[in-house]
């Protein structure tokens, strides 16, 4: 079976950083990506781990942890624009997707 | 630009009535999927096409259709049967269906927004 677990709603300020966490049980894993979707528009892809380790893309880093069956995704110097739902994103065999629910992330002044 | 293209971005439906969405791609991408998104939930697999001729139901596949009669276009039929088709409906495509070097990112349209009425 797939389960997909990330919180649903963080606010944070301007400037700051944050961490989304991701928990996931899934058959035959194969990879995670982060996806960042603002209100009503389409998904647009931020990361993809398949190894163990950080990846580090600008303002934006991705964490995986396959023993432990975790993810986070860091946001550092937050912009207004960070505003958005991010969307944690489970690979299996085939390529077959499970998406989490998502966080939505509301940046203050 | 390669990319997909949904149309419309909005329809309204009233009841009984079947309604089709129309999905486009010019990344000439093997594999195309549609996915239906509902306020707090995540994305819900409705069917999915790997080569032409050729799709497979996804998680919640009851009350739709599909075809794939050119690798460009898979066009998604809500139909009368669909309890409760009003939601955000998202197409994607990925260079690949299966396996091979492809990580399997997804690319998607803007989404179509179908309330009935």
């Amino acid at each position: 079976g797939q389960n997909i677990d990330q919180p649903t709603e963080m606010t944070a300020t301007e400037g700051a950083i944050v961490q989304i966490n991701c928990t996931y049980q899934t058959s035959g894993f194969n990879g995670l990506f982060w996806y960042q979707q603002h209100a009503g528009e389409a998904p647009t892809f931020l990361s993809y781990n398949v190894l163990d380790g950080l990846e580090e893309k600008g303002r934006f880093s991705s964490f995986l942890s396959r023993s432990k069956g975790y993810s986070y995704l860091l946001l550092k110097e937050l912009q207004m624009k960070d505003s958005a739902s991010y969307l944690c994103v489970c690979k299996a065999a085939g390529n077959k997707l499970t998406f989490g629910g998502g966080t939505r992330v509301l940046v203050k002044p | 630009d390669g990319g997909i293209t949904q149309s419309p971005k909005y329809l309204f439906r009233k009841e009984g009535q079947n309604v089709t969405l129309s999905c486009e791609q010019n990344l000439n991408h093997d594999a195309m999927y549609w996915y239906r998104q509902d306020p707090g939930q995540g994305l819900r697999l409705i069917y999915y096409s790997q080569i032409v001729n050729d799709f497979q139901k996804g998680d919640i596949a009851e009350g739709y259709s599909v075809s794939r009669e050119k690798k460009e276009s898979f066009p998604l039929t809500v139909t009368s049967a669909q309890k409760n088709p009003t939601a955000f409906y998202l197409c994607a495509s990925s260079q690949s269906g299966s396996g091979g070097v492809d990580t399997g990112e997804l690319f998607f349209g803007e989404g179509s927004r179908l309330t009935v009425l």
